[in-house]
């Protein structure tokens, strides 16, 4: 089993709409989480941090579950730049500090 | 600020062929990252380095890849020989260390695509 694992979509979406997902994780020892996107042929960047109680930025918002081991990232009213691929990513304290990325979730908006 | 500076851009060799990347990460950063990026994949980590000692290097397939970072600051990635499998982004990301691992923010560069035939 992934240690990181999305549904790589993609999500095809109109201007405006709210679009949510979801990516699991197998090691229950995880201790951080994140979302980077990643546009077209181009680097992975940061978007957020995934905290336990919740987080929102603009018209992000990530939600963490760790009873289930799953994380969610919901984009409301969406915007043709928000077109990208949305990769997950866990920290595991191995010994020492490893990120592990997910496959990402591809996300297009249309007009 | 200058960001993680990679090269080269863009490669293609033949298989059997070796190839060399280049990365030089953001001044002061003491962690630096070389991952492996396959079309239709996430970014999957090759080897990491905590100033110029390796911390990690399980996924590295050492009986063809090789990494150094020598001093501390580049590093070099190297593939000999190569293989058709190989064909992927080689990504360098470099972040201040194990503070900056848990604020999850590393600092990737633009990659080098390597196409083998």
């Amino acid at each position: 089993r992934k240690e990181v694992e999305q549904d790589p979509g993609p999500f095809n979406v109109p201007e405006g709409a709210t679009v949510a997902f979801n990516c699991t994780y197998s090691n229950s020892a995880s201790q951080s989480f994140f979302w980077y996107r990643q546009d077209c042929r181009k680097e992975p960047k940061l978007l957020m941090s995934v905290y336990s109680s919740g987080n929102e930025d603009g018209r992000f918002t990530a939600q963490l579950n760790r009873a289930s081991q799953y994380i969610s990232l919901l984009i409301r009213d969406s915007k043709l730049s928000d077109s990208a691929t949305y990769l997950c990513v866990v920290r595991l304290n191995t010994g020492f500090q490893k990120l592990v990325f997910g496959t990402g979730t591809r996300l297009l908006v249309s007009p | 600020e200058a960001g993680v500076a990679q090269s080269p851009r863009y490669k293609i060799i033949e298989k059997r062929q070796s190839v060399a990347f280049w990365c030089n990460p953001i001044s002061g950063h003491a962690t630096l990252y070389w991952y492996q990026q396959i079309l239709g994949q996430g970014p999957k980590l090759l080897i990491q380095f905590q100033n110029n000692g390796v911390v990690d290097d399980s996924q590295l397939p050492k009986d063809r890849f090789s990494a150094e970072r020598l001093k501390g600051v580049d590093s070099t990635l190297k593939i000999q020989p190569a293989k058709l499998e190989d064909s992927a982004v080689y990504l360098c990301a470099s972040s201040l260390g194990d503070r900056a691992t848990n604020t999850g923010e590393l600092f990737f560069g633009e990659g080098s695509r390597l196409t083998v035939l």
